[in-house]
C-alpha cells in the first residue's frame, strides 16, 4: 500500500489565489520530506527541504515566500503556492525519508504527485 | 552527490530482459546507487538500491562493476507496463541528507 499520501491529486486555481497541497507520511513519522516541482517533459526538481519544527531549506532559485511550507507534525507537510500564476502550472511531488534503522531497505518514498493548473 | 550519466532512450522486446546502464565515474566510496522510474503522471517508485554487491529483488537486479564507476539495472521479463523513465541517481546517506538529485534518466519503451 501506499507510504505516502498527497491530496489533491489535481487542482485547479485562478491567477492571484492560493492553492494548498498536503503530503503524508502514512506508515512512520518523518522529520524531513522533500518538495520536487516537475515540468512536462523535465525531470523532478527539488524545491525545498521540509523539517518538522524548523524552517523549511530552499534551493536557489525557488522562492520561499511564494512556496510556503509547514511542517507542523512528524506525518503532515504542506506546499502552499501563494499568489499563483500561470507558469506555476506545474506537477508538484513530495517524497519522505524514512527514519534510519527502522528498515534495512528503501529509505526514500514519494507521493503520487499532484497537478496544478493555473488559470 | 556524484552525477550520473544515462542514454535517453531505449527500446526492448516484451518478455526479454532489459538492462539499463549507468555512468556514475565519479561515485566515492560511501556514495550508494540508487535506482527508481517514473510512469506517466505518476510518483517516481522505488526500484532498488546498493552500495558496491550486485543486489536483487522481486523487481530487478542491480550489477555494480568492481570500480564501482558504473552499474547495470536488470527487468529479467520486460512488460508493457515497465514502460516509464528509469533514474539511476547516486546518494550520500551518510551525510544526512537524502536529497535526491534527478538526472534526466532513460526513457524505456517496452514493445509488443
Amino acid at each position: 500500500g501506499a507510504v505516502v499520501s498527497q491530496h489533491p491529486s489535481r487542482v485547479i486555481c485562478k491567477s492571484g489565489t492560493s492553492v494548498k497541497i498536503e503530503c503524508r507520511s502514512l506508515d512512520f513519522q518523518a522529520t524531513t520530506m522533500f518538495w520536487y516541482r516537475q515540468f512536462p517533459k523535465q525531470s523532478l526538481m527539488l524545491m525545498a527541504t521540509s523539517n518538522e519544527g524548523s524552517k523549511a531549506t530552499y534551493e536557489q532559485g525557488v522562492e520561499k515566500d511564494k512556496f510556503l511550507i509547514n511542517h507542523a507534525s512528524l506525518t503532515l507537510s504542506t506546499l502552499t503556492v501563494t499568489s499563483a500564476h500561470p507558469e506555476d502550472s506545474s506537477f508538484y511531488i513530495c517524497s519522505v525519508r524514512r527514519p534510519v534503522g527502522l528498515h534495512s531497505g528503501n529509505t526514500i518514498y514519494f507521493g503520487e504527485g499532484s497537478w496544478l493548473t493555473v488559470v | 552527490d556524484a552525477k550520473t550519466t544515462q542514454p535517453p532512450s531505449m527500446d526492448c522486446a516484451e518478455g526479454r530482459a532489459a538492462n539499463l546502464p549507468c555512468n556514475h565515474s565519479t561515485i566515492s566510496g560511501n556514495e550508494y546507487v540508487y535506482w527508481y522510474r517514473q510512469i506517466h503522471s505518476q510518483g517516481p517508485q522505488y526500484i532498488i538500491h546498493g552500495l558496491k554487491n550486485n543486489e536483487t529483488n522481486e523487481m530487478a537486479s542491480l550489477i555494480i562493476t568492481e570500480d564501482r564507476k558504473s552499474s547495470t539495472l536488470i527487468l529479467p521479463h520486460a512488460t508493457l507496463r515497465d514502460t516509464a523513465v528509469y533514474y539511476c541517481i547516486v546518494l550520500n546517506s551518510g551525510a544526512g541528507s537524502y536529497q535526491l538529485t534527478f538526472g534526466k534518466g532513460t526513457k524505456l519503451s517496452v514493445i509488443p
